[in-house]
């Protein structure tokens, strides 16, 4: 099955700093990969994602870009605001099927 | 669109004792719908996707007599632990995929489910 590693674990920043966090996969038939963000007892909110057929995704201050050969994708936050802090997870499938999660980083943004 | 509701947000129940939480899409039909745990600091972990009017597939290490997965229609998916243990006490997330090749998944707000 789908494994999916995630780093850093903890990744704190200064508001106004980039912050980036990366993931690697192993099943080469995934092809939907996104991003949550998840507070404390809330839900995961999806907050970006890519599909295999592209390379690189941009939605405001939030990028992700995949690497098919390499098997590694990672989300960019730039000039970080302290709402920012929350875990965010990523995740693999191989699309219409089951989301495997990486284990979350918690990232914490100073004021 | 594409919201999915859960109930109860919480439920305490004694050792021993079963609970059922359901899982709605209020907007959507969910052709398919997926239940995860969360422990404390940790990932979500899938445990078992369920299709309408199908029997449910368990991820494993998941016992199926334990967590019992309903999905009666394209709008419901009940989970319901049996025999619970303080073990068992967890935060439970259902989400739902709209269409049998639907790329994203909408989750519910989850259950916090705690046994004494």
């Amino acid at each position: 099955g789908e494994n999916v590693e995630q780093h850093p674990s903890t990744l704190s920043v200064q508001e106004g700093d980039s912050a980036v966090i990366k993931c690697t996969y192993s099943d080469s038939a995934s092809n939907y990969f996104p991003w949550y963000k998840q507070e404390l007892g809330k839900r995961p909110q999806l907050i970006i994602d890519i599909r295999s057929n592209v390379g690189e995704k941009k939605d405001q201050r939030i990028a992700v870009t995949l690497n098919k050969t390499a098997k590694h994708f990672s989300l960019h936050i730039t000039e970080t605001q302290p709402e920012d802090s929350a875990v965010y997870f990523c995740a693999a499938s191989p699309g219409g099927s089951t989301l495997t999660f990486g284990k979350g980083t918690m990232l914490l943004v100073s004021p | 669109g594409a919201v999915v509701s859960q109930h109860p947000s919480w439920v305490i129940c004694k050792s021993g004792t079963s609970v059922k939480i359901e899982c709605r899409s209020l907007d959507f039909q969910a052709t398919t719908m997926f239940w995860y745990r969360q422990f404390p600091k940790q990932s979500l972990m899938l445990m078992a996707t369920s299709n309408e009017g199908s029997k449910a597939t368990y991820e494993q290490g998941v016992e199926k007599d334990k967590f019992l997965i309903n999905h009666a229609s394209l709008t419901l998916s009940t989970l319901t632990v049996t025999s619970a243990h303080p073990e068992d006490s967890s935060f439970y997330i259902c989400s739902a995929a709209q269409g049998s090749i639907s790329y994203e998944q909408y989750f519910g707000p989850g259950t916090r489910l705690t046994v004494t």
